[in-house]
């Protein structure tokens, strides 16, 4: 079945350095892909939706010029947590929408633990 | 506005017990999915099941059960004879719109604990 694979699992960064989150699509092609953000203990927000060779759509509240996203094709979105802080410091996941088969399960990746100290 | 409820922050069991995990939306769209997802404490998201909205037939999946009552806008999800492995935290969510796309409104989730 669709597999959405996503690297890496985890991440420890210095505050004011960039940290980049990639989201793979492993046997389809997505052409949109979700990026969420979970605190501890909260529920998962969306963050943006990625199109491929498009620009992101933002959530509202969601700073796009730090979070940035490129989905420069179509079985990779990767999100940049720019200048990150401590308080970026959450549990981000992805999923691709294999828009082909609208019968198929909503498949997420395993998710970013990250940290910034 | 969409909004996924799920009245239950936590809720503790013992082994062999049959839980049910409570789930409300609003939404003003007439075509809608709804899904159950898993997440353990290792973290990923494990799907379990996607009804849309004009199937209100109820679904047996093993131990794993779903009530769909669209009169009161709810999708209940019991457990039946629940197992330690069953803890986690299970997320409620709504998608809006004729296409089964990955737009979803979590609800705040239920930590379900089952005790031996």
């Amino acid at each position: 079945g669709a597999v959405v694979s996503q690297h890496p699992s985890r991440v420890i960064c210095k505050s004011g350095t960039s940290v980049k989150i990639e989201c793979r699509s492993l046997d389809f092609q997505a052409t949109t892909m979700f990026w969420y953000r979970q605190f501890p203990k909260q529920s998962l927000m969306l963050m943006a939706t990625s199109n491929e060779g498009s620009k992101a759509t933002y959530e509202q509240g969601v700073e796009k010029d730090k979070f940035l996203i490129n989905h420069a094709s179509l079985t990779l979105s990767t999100l940049t947590v720019t200048s990150a802080h401590p308080e970026d410091s959450s549990f981000y996941i992805c999923s691709a929408s294999h828009e082909v088969s609208y019968n198929s399960p909503l498949h997420f990746g395993n998710g970013t633990r990250l940290t910034v100290t | 506005a969409q909004k996924v409820t799920q009245a239950q922050t936590e809720i503790s069991v013992v082994e062999k017990e049959d839980v049910t995990l409570d789930c409300v939306y609003e939404t003003r769209d007439t075509t809608y999915y709804l899904f159950w997802y898993k997440q353990p404490p290792s973290g990923e998201l494990v799907f379990l099941i996607r009804r849309n909205s004009f199937d209100e037939q109820n679904e047996i999946s093993g131990r794993y059960s779903w009530n769909f009552q669209k009169s009161t806008s709810s999708f209940n999800f019991t457990i039946t004879a629940s197992q330690v492995v069953d803890s986690a935290v299970y997320f409620c969510a709504l998608s809006e719109g004729v296409s089964n796309t990955g737009k979803l409104i979590f609800g705040q989730g239920t930590t379900l604990q089952v005790k031996p």
